[in-house]
């Protein structure tokens, strides 16, 4: 069965600090992953996409890792702001099908303090 | 560029009363055209898909239909809204070549009371 799970659930953490997200899929065959960020209320924003021969991946402030191999990837936020409170999802797609589904995990919620 | 306009941003209706969300696309031309349900701590969950004026594909059996009359328009209705039916609603559309790439309007926040 397809799946994303994205850990933790939930995370505070204070302002300046590092965090890192993790997201383990069992999606196949794999295509690309995707981080979104959604703020409260927002429709989800990429940050970052990586195909199966992409290790890592940088934006700003935020970087994601894949391991194709072990099927993990993770999501690390250098420096902390109090904007980078929001929901971090992980999107992993497959192209066993025509549409090239998307399978979403339930997101970290992410709150910064200052 | 394009974007994607969602309305209205929140919503409160009653059980057993109809719904109409509307999504419209500006900017490109053809595009895939997805609506997606957001339930409090879940996952986003597909409700339905286009690839054209016209055709709809169904993802879950619901309450729900949806509608695209024209190419840039997509439309969620009820004819009665259930209390299950609360949730955040998300349009978002992708180029037909790369359906993996979606990008999300500003979403709808519906309340059934």
């Amino acid at each position: 069965k397809n799946q994303v799970e994205q850990s933790p659930q939930s995370l505070i953490i204070l302002e300046g600090k590092n965090c890192t997200l993790q997201c383990n899929y069992t999606v196949s065959p794999f295509s690309n992953l995707r981080w979104y960020k959604q703020d409260t209320g927002r429709g989800p924003v990429s940050l970052t996409i990586m195909t199966f021969s992409e290790n890592t991946k940088s934006n700003g402030r935020y970087t994601a890792t894949l391991d194709a191999d072990t099927k993990q990837s993770s999501l690390h936020i250098t420096a902390s702001q109090l904007s980078d409170s929001a929901s971090y999802i992980c999107v992993v797609s497959d192209r066993g099908s025509t549409l090239g589904r998307l399978y979403f995990g339930r997101g970290t919620q992410l709150t910064v303090w200052p | 560029s394009q974007t994607i306009h969602q309305w209205p941003a929140t919503l409160v209706q009653p059980v057993g009363s109809p719904l109409s969300l509307e999504c419209t696309v500006e900017g490109t031309s053809n595009p895939n055209l997805y609506w997606y349900r957001q339930a409090a701590g879940r996952g986003l969950q597909l409700l339905f898909y286009s690839v054209g004026i016209g055709q709809i594909s169904s993802e879950v059996p619901q309450n729900l239909s949806a509608s695209r009359p024209q190419d840039r328009q997509f439309i969620l209705s009820s004819k009665k809204l259930l209390l299950s039916d609360s949730g955040f609603y998300l349009c978002a559309w992708s180029t037909l070549d790369r359906v993996e790439t979606q990008y999300f309007g500003p979403g709808t926040r519906l309340l059934v009371l």
